[in-house]
């Protein structure tokens, strides 16, 4: 696997199930982000790990959990969602968040749809 | 605060035809990147291009130039002679250097969605 892989592609969900969203880079970086696109929004930022630390929560819904077990794997657990929630779901990683100007390389997404 | 515009919400263009997507960024930082990215229908994001701020040469790679203007704000994309394959939503970001550490984090546009006849 080269680049940023994310799983799975897709995802449908009832209100009540629990799922988790899977990323893992194979670019030896740092510094790893998840967003959330959806139709109405721009891109919007919610998470981000440097060196495996949660450095950001942009006010994200606590039905969203985040989890990086090393600087290769973030995981996105959900819970309790609402159908506002469906979106498509990127990650992206980077070399190292201190450095400021590093481009981010994005996965394929996740496309949720909460029914 | 720190904000990019992308006016152009959508773009239609016939294959063969020269395109420029236009995009304004606000910010307080006096070292800062810009960024463009290319969003194919299979959604990923695809990183074509970073600038900084100290560097306002324009840069040309094949098809593609950017027009780096500091006075304006600005930060143009162009595709010359562009193609079927250049269809795609494109996104413009700012990253701010030393703001209150939020350094490294994207801002995004809301994109342009570009369509190429042929």
């Amino acid at each position: 696997e080269t680049g940023v892989t994310q799983t799975p592609r897709h995802l449908v969900m009832g209100m009540t199930n629990k799922k988790s969203l899977k990323c893992e880079q194979h670019l030896g970086h740092n510094a790893m982000y998840w967003y959330k696109q959806s139709a109405k929004k721009p891109l919007e930022l919610m998470f981000v790990y440097n060196f495996k630390e949660q450095t950001e929560n942009n006010s994200v819904p606590s039905r969203f959990s985040p989890e990086c077990p090393n600087s290769s794997h973030l995981f996105l657990h959900l819970h309790t969602l609402q159908p506002e929630d469906s979106a498509l779901y990127l990650c992206a990683s980077s070399q190292d968040k201190t450095s400021g100007g590093d481009e981010q390389f994005f996965g394929p997404g996740t496309r949720l749809t909460v029914l | 605060a720190q904000k990019v515009t992308q006016a152009q919400t959508e773009i239609s263009v016939v294959e063969k035809e020269d395109v420029t997507l236009d995009c304004v960024y606000e910010t307080r930082d006096t070292t800062y990147y810009l960024f463009w990215y290319k969003q194919p229908p299979s959604g990923e994001l695809v990183f074509l291009i970073r600038r900084n701020s100290f560097d306002e040469q324009n840069e040309i790679s094949g098809r593609y130039s950017w027009n780096f203007q500091k006075s304006t704000s600005s930060f143009n994309f162009t595709i010359t002679a562009s193609q079927v394959v250049d269809s795609a939503v494109y996104f413009c970001a700012l990253s701010e250097w030393d703001y209150g550490g939020s350094q490294g984090n994207l801002i995004f546009g809301k994109g342009t969605k570009l369509s190429v006849k042929p």
